[in-house]
């Protein structure tokens, strides 16, 4: 059974500071998402990594992709109060037609 | 983006009843669509992938009798949950997509 952690699960932080999300999975696979979700709502898409050593970056958001780790960071710069939400990775096992979520990081930047 | 419709959003039941969960596709074909439901505060839990023309594919521990799902068309998946008890209200979400993974709004199900 395939396994995505993250850490931390809770993070609050204050305004204008820097912060990594760590998303490891347990099987192999070379495409990870991130997604934002506020409460209530459903999922919003950030990123797509699709190959070991993929690098995208929106904003204040960086994610980053080793497949040979299996590891995926997502890379908060400078943030600010509207970044609170909770984020999600997830992992495509796309040969097996399965899509896992990691546990979820909840984020409260603090102005 | 790609866009998934799902309907209800909100939806209250008597425990007992079943209720039916509809997730389209509007601007991609979805040979493929991921069932999930999420309780307050937490992650979501992959119960099942829906399979365009054939079988859903179950999570363990997931009942398939309770949980029905359909997958008729390219555009149209729906989850039915049978005999609704209170511990079935959830979140539920919906999506597909190919390299990009799409999903709905959600569905509320409350069960009284």
């Amino acid at each position: 059974e395939l396994k995505v952690e993250q850490n931390p699960l809770f993070l609050s932080m204050q305004e204008g500071k820097n912060y990594t999300i760590y998303c490891n999975y347990s099987t192999t696979s070379d495409r990870l998402y991130w997604y934002r979700q506020d409460p209530g709502k459903s999922l919003e898409s950030l990123f797509v990594l699709l190959s070991n050593g993929a690098v995208k970056q929106e904003g204040r958001l960086m994610a980053s992709l080793d497949t040979k780790a299996r590891l995926s960071t997502l890379h908060i710069t400078a943030a600010v109060h509207d970044l609170s939400a909770t984020y999600f990775c997830a992992v495509d096992l796309y040969n097996f037609n399965k899509f896992y979520f990691g546990s979820g990081t909840k984020l409260n930047v603090k102005p | 983006g790609a866009v998934v419709s799902q309907h209800p959003s909100w939806v209250i039941c008597k425990s007992g009843t079943s209720v039916k969960i509809e997730c389209r596709s509007l601007d991609f074909q979805a040979t493929t669509m991921f069932w999930y439901r999420q309780f307050p505060k937490q992650s979501l839990m992959l119960m099942a992938t829906s399979n365009e023309g054939s079988k859903a594919t179950y999570e363990q521990g997931v009942e398939k009798d309770k949980f029905l799902i359909n997958h008729a068309s390219l555009t149209l998946s729906t989850l039915t949950v049978t005999s609704a008890h209170p511990e079935d209200s959830s979140f539920y979400i919906c999506g597909g997509g190919s390299e990009k993974r799409y999903f709905g709004a959600g569905t509320r199900l409350s069960v009284l």
